[in-house]
């Protein structure tokens, strides 16, 4: 079946750190897949999604790019502030599909 | 306002008693979901309505039970309550089942099972 693996755990960086959150992905075809970011006390939101190879979703700061061949979509941001202390969750969808797959969520602590 | 919406926001409960928990959507979305987020944040899809039609239903205990009265309201009731369900319930609604579609999520209702 299909699954998402992201980086584990939990990253700690500082203020104006560059972020990498890992995701990979195990789908046939050519799923639609998603970057959602929870906050304390909140839901989770929509950060972005892509659904064609080589298509950038981006959002707040944050990027990833679909790789087919790679079968990722490594989350990234150039410079992180406090406020981007969240939990990070990767996603897919595929045709036929009438649910999410998600990833196990990587909690980011960003320190001042 | 256009949003999720979860009652109650907390709730405390003996091992074995009935619980309900409430979901409303105000964005006019065709299809509803709950979810199970454990204390690792881990997001477990429960169950999901399109049209007030259950499309998803995954291998949950039976004491779990989703009731949809409308498609904007998906309400999620557990018979005899067990200290694994102690957790956050997170209702989301999208657009339709389509695999493009975002999801809205509520806030969340933490059970805790004593």
């Amino acid at each position: 079946g299909d699954s998402v693996t992201q980086t584990e755990g939990q990253v700690a960086l500082s203020e104006e750190d560059f972020l990498t959150i890992h995701c990979n992905y195990s789908a046939s075809g050519y799923p639609t897949l998603f970057w959602y970011v929870q906050y304390p006390g909140e839901g989770p939101q929509l950060l972005f999604r892509a659904s064609r190879d080589k298509e950038k979703g981006s959002s707040r700061g944050f990027e990833a790019t679909y790789d087919k061949g790679t079968t990722s979509f490594h989350l990234r941001k150039a410079s992180v502030q406090e406020s981007d202390s969240a939990v990070y969750y990767c996603a897919l969808s595929h045709t036929g599909n009438y649910k999410y797959v998600f990833g196990a969520g990587t909690r980011l602590k960003v320190i001042a | 306002e256009t949003a999720v919406f979860q009652t109650p926001n907390y709730h405390v409960t003996q091992v074995g008693n009935e619980v309900s928990f409430n979901c409303k959507q105000t964005l006019g979305h065709d299809t509803m979901y709950w979810y199970k987020q454990d204390s690792k944040k881990l997001l477990k899809i429960m169950f999901s309505y399109n049209n007030k039609q259950l499309i998803v239903n995954e291998t949950v205990p039976r004491r779990f039970s989703p009731q949809s009265s409308d498609k904007a309201h998906l309400n999620l009731r557990i018979k005899s309550v067990e200290p694994e369900d102690s957790a956050v319930y997170l209702c989301a609604s999208s657009l339709d089942w389509g695999f493009y579609a975002e999801q809205f999520f509520g806030p969340g209702t933490r059970l805790t099972v004593l």
